[in-house]
């Protein structure tokens, strides 16, 4: 089954305090994204990577980090997390084309 | 700035009714894509609509495009309750560029 497999679900953490969120896709897609979800504001690209070593910036890139050393993994890294980041994350890949986003289910961060 | 503006922002149907969501966009596409996200939930693609396409049907779905108008509705016949969530819709520039998303409709189907 295609998945695309986030973790953790839910985090809550303080200021400050370096954070990973891990994303795995198991349908070898080149491309994958984070994305950051605010009420009102919709989804915001943070960073996206068009294959192994290839990252590039989204919209609102600030305060995060990413690394694409294999091809199914994409870390999201906050290296000093502030409460500005408080949001739900998604991580989502696609094939080249004409196709659809796969998403994974998410991670509430909420910074303190 | 967002592309793939949704409009309304809320809608609220009573079951067995029909549901028209609109987007527009700004810019030229490759493609324009339809999501669905149950509150906290990961996003489902429902449907791609290629540029050089009008309409597109998917079960209950149906979706059009008007590229002279950059305009896009989604409607779903014969609502459900089941169909209750938040859609989206999102314009693909094509090649790697990132899909945009718009802030979504959120649908509510009251049995």
């Amino acid at each position: 089954e295609a998945q695309v497999t986030q973790n953790p679900r839910y985090l809550i953490t303080v200021t400050g305090k370096k954070l990973t969120v891990t994303c795995s896709q198991n349908m070898n897609h080149e491309y994958m994204s984070w994305y950051r979800q605010d009420p009102g504001l919709g989804l915001r690209q943070i960073y996206y990577s068009m294959n192994v070593e290839v990252t590039d910036k989204g919209d609102v890139p600030e305060g995060y980090k990413v690394s694409r050393k294999e091809k199914r993994n994409f870390p999201l890294i906050l290296e000093s997390p502030s409460p500005n980041q408080t949001s739900l994350y998604f991580c989502a890949t696609r094939g080249m084309g004409n196709y659809g986003y796969t998403f994974g289910s998410g991670t509430r961060l909420t910074v303190v | 700035s967002q592309q793939g503006e949704e409009d309304p922002q809320a809608l609220s149907i009573q079951e067995g009714e029909n549901a028209t969501m609109n987007c527009s966009y700004k810019t030229s596409i490759n493609n324009l894509q339809w999501y669905r996200q149950n509150s906290g939930r990961g996003l489902v693609h429902l449907i791609l609509i290629r540029s050089n396409e009008r309409e597109k049907h998917s079960g209950r779905l149906r979706v059009t495009l008007d590229t002279s108008k950059k305009s896009s509705s989604l409607l779903i016949t014969a609502s459900r309750a089941a169909d209750t969530a938040s859609y989206f819709c999102a314009k693909d520039s094509g090649g790697y560029q990132k899909v945009t998303f718009g802030i979504g409709t959120k649908l509510q189907v009251i049995p």
